[in-house]
């Protein structure tokens, strides 16, 4: 049983440059969320997942795009990278809200110069 | 802006209890209190959750105050491997409303 599981681990990008970050789960989870984390700093939610075709917006959606077309993967795409956006971003799953507990995967490492 | 507040670090001793304390004063009643805890160069893992009672688990226990305003985890004997940062987190039962502060990191000394 992998849990989440995220790639790359690493990624350098330029300033300008698109990329997507993957995240897949196999806990046949519904609920599935994105966050950053900055140095020395909690998590924040970038967007989260209700189910497949269903996407919103968390606390810090500006510069990133999520699509949801199964259960079991939901990408993160950075349409157009800044040096801002240098953080580790974690994907994160659950059966729901307030009483379920979140499993997390390892992370990617994102350094845009 | 995270809805809980925690000590920005603690130490303990090896295989001594930990009392990692956390208050919510503006906690509602469709909250949950969750601890995460996030050992370093990884993503956050799951430690415990309660609404009301206390609860226990194979990692830790959680109380929790009467008036639901704070609560506590408390790891009964403290290994190397403890050492993290712990989040406290409230969770709605009905969105995804999980705001991360800045946690407690734990120093454990052999």
């Amino acid at each position: 049983n992998a849990g989440v599981t995220q790639t790359p681990k690493f990624q350098v990008l330029k300033t300008g440059q698109s990329m997507t970050l993957q995240c897949a789960q196999d806990m046949n989870h519904e609920y599935m969320s994105w966050y950053r984390q900055d140095p020395g700093m909690g998590l924040r939610l970038i967007h989260y997942s209700v189910g497949a075709g269903i996407t919103d917006q968390g606390e810090v959606p500006n510069g990133y795009n999520v699509s949801r077309s199964t259960t079991e993967d939901f990408p993160l795409r950075l349409l157009s990278a800044a040096p801002s956006q240098t953080s580790v971003y974690f994907c994160a799953s659950s059966q729901g809200w307030g009483n379920q507990p979140q499993h997390f995967g390892d992370g990617t490492r994102l350094s845009i110069l | 802006d995270a809805k809980t507040t925690q000590p920005n670090s603690m130490e303990s001793n090896e295989e001594e209890p930990v009392h990692l304390p956390c208050n919510h004063s503006t906690i509602s009643g469709t909250d949950y209190i969750h601890w995460y805890r996030q050992l370093p160069s990884q993503g956050p893992e799951y430690v415990i959750h309660g609404l009301t009672s206390n609860v226990n688990n194979r990692m830790a226990s959680l109380a929790i105050a009467e008036d639901r305003k704070s609560s506590t985890l408390i790891l009964h004997r403290a290994t190397l491997r403890d050492a993290a940062v712990y989040y406290c987190i409230l969770r709605d039962v009905n969105n995804n409303d999980m705001r991360f502060g800045a946690g407690t990191r734990l120093t454990v000394k052999p």
